[in-house]
């Protein structure tokens, strides 16, 4: 099994809701990351965790809030964002051997209106 | 700074034909490097990696080759294919858990 899942595909909201995007695996990677991307741009970084702790955060705003619940889990908690931060995110794993690739989840088209 | 740079944002090919899709780096500690795949709306497809201990991997038509004194790699497809038609992004990575994509080449194979 080499899928990461990631719930829902699609989401609209509005700047004063609260939403959580989730991503999951099951093949023991230990390294999970968040990414977005907006049109004709690359996947940005945004977030990585490593053994469930928080390893990285690329100077992301404060209204996204990740949450790493446990090995296979990935959250991304999202309140009061603005329509700029419509975009598609990406959840990925990796095992924490070195040189190995990193497997994408199918994305999550967030619209904020 | 752009660590990693596909200068090409599109590349157009016929069938049958070889494509070549280029990426250079400027980071050093990069170490490991990576091919990705992607259709609009899905995530990024795995294609083939190296390591910069080598200077050539090959995984059936795709081809990658490393020249690292000139911090520069080339994705080789051969036949290209119809399907292959897609956005290929290049990815770095190397003393961390961080992959850095370049910006992506729009790869058109007309049957």
């Amino acid at each position: 099994d080499t899928e990461v899942t990631q719930t829902p595909k699609h989401l609209v909201m509005g700047m004063t809701n609260k939403k959580s995007l989730k991503c999951e695996q099951h093949m023991g990677h230990r390294a999970m990351y968040w990414y977005k991307q907006k049109a004709k741009k690359p996947p940005e970084l945004m977030f990585v965790y490593s053994y469930e702790k928080l390893s990285i955060n690329e100077s992301v705003p404060s209204r996204f809030s990740p949450e790493c619940p446990n090995s296979s889990l990935l959250n991304l908690h999202l309140h009061a964002l603005q329509p700029e931060d419509s975009a598609l995110y990406l959840c990925a794993s990796r095992t924490w051997a070195p040189n190995t690739e990193a497997f994408f989840g199918q994305g999550t088209r967030l619209t904020v209106v | 700074d752009q660590q990693v740079k596909q200068n090409s944002p599109s590349l157009s090919v016929q069938e049958g034909r070889i494509s070549i899709l280029n990426c250079d780096y400027t980071n050093s500690m990069f170490d490991y490097f990576l091919w990705y795949k992607k259709y609009p709306a899905e995530g990024p497809t795995f294609l083939i990696s190296i390591s910069s201990i080598k200077d050539k991997n090959e995984d059936g038509r795709f081809t990658v080759f490393l020249n690292k004194s000139a911090k520069h790699l080339s994705l080789h497809i051969v036949p290209s294919q119809p399907g292959d038609s897609a956005v290929y992004f290049c990815a770095a990575g190397g003393g961390s858990e961080k992959l850095v994509f370049g910006k992506g080449t729009k790869l058109t194979v007309n049957p």
